[in-house]
């Protein structure tokens, strides 16, 4: 079945920089896309981007251009995203989540990996 | 962007209830409008897309309508596995597909 495997919990110190990664299995890997959403204790969900692992191409949201890279290994079907100059406001849980039509982009988000938890605190 | 305002942001049910969440959109979004559970502690689910098809494997308890502005996620009779919170999402323009600021679900 399709699944998403997300790296551990981390602790970065203000300033620091955290790069998640997110594994894929049970489909086509360069077919879908990949979306990366974060949630802030006790908030909503927040887009943050999107990568083409076919391509490598990539879209961020304004308010993380700048500071956020996502990139993918079509060789172990993982995609990675990095997250740099780190805030306290930047601790939360991160989703990858996979976009649920085959080449496009439909912002249809299924499956969703089960999230890392990144903490910043000095 | 595309504003998505969940009404109402908490209800209490009990086990049997018929439970209505709204929301709704600050301009037409015509029917690209999605909705998700998300338990305490777990990643969201995908429940319905485009207003009203049921995601593949979702009971048949939950059902979506709406168009326009105006949508509502209805549980026809809750069940103990329902209590959660509901994210609703616009698909319309994209990015970012915004998502309301979602409904908690409990007893």
């Amino acid at each position: 079945q399709v699944q998403l495997v997300q790296s551990g919990a981390e602790v970065k110190k203000p300033g620091a920089s955290v790069k998640v990664s997110c594994k894929a299995s049970g489909y086509t890997f360069t077919s879908y896309y990949m979306h990366w959403v974060r949630q802030a204790p006790g908030q909503g969900l927040e887009w943050m981007g999107i990568i083409n692992p076919s391509s490598g191409s990539t879209s961020y949201a304004q308010k993380f251009q700048g500071r956020v890279t996502m990139t993918r290994d079509t060789s172990t079907s993982t995609v990675y995203m990095e997250l740099s100059s780190l805030r306290s406001e930047d601790t939360a849980m991160y989703f990858c989540t996979r976009d649920a039509i085959p080449v496009a982009e439909t912002f249809r988000f299924d499956p969703w990996g089960h999230g890392t938890l990144v903490t910043v605190s000095s | 962007d595309i504003q998505m305002t969940q009404s109402p942001s908490s209800l209490s049910a009990s086990v049997g209830d018929r439970v209505t969440i709204t929301c709704r959109a600050s301009q037409s979004i015509t029917n690209y409008l999605n909705w998700y559970q998300q338990k305490p502690g777990k990643a969201p689910q995908l429940l319905i897309y485009a207003a009203f098809s049921l995601q593949s494997g979702v009971p048949s308890r939950f059902s979506g309508s709406g168009s326009g502005t105006d949508f509502t996620l209805t549980i026809s009779s809750l069940q103990p596995e329902d209590f959660a919170t509901y994210y609703c999402q616009q698909t319309y323009s994209t990015p970012p597909g915004t998502f309301g600021r979602g409904t908690k679900v409990e007893v």
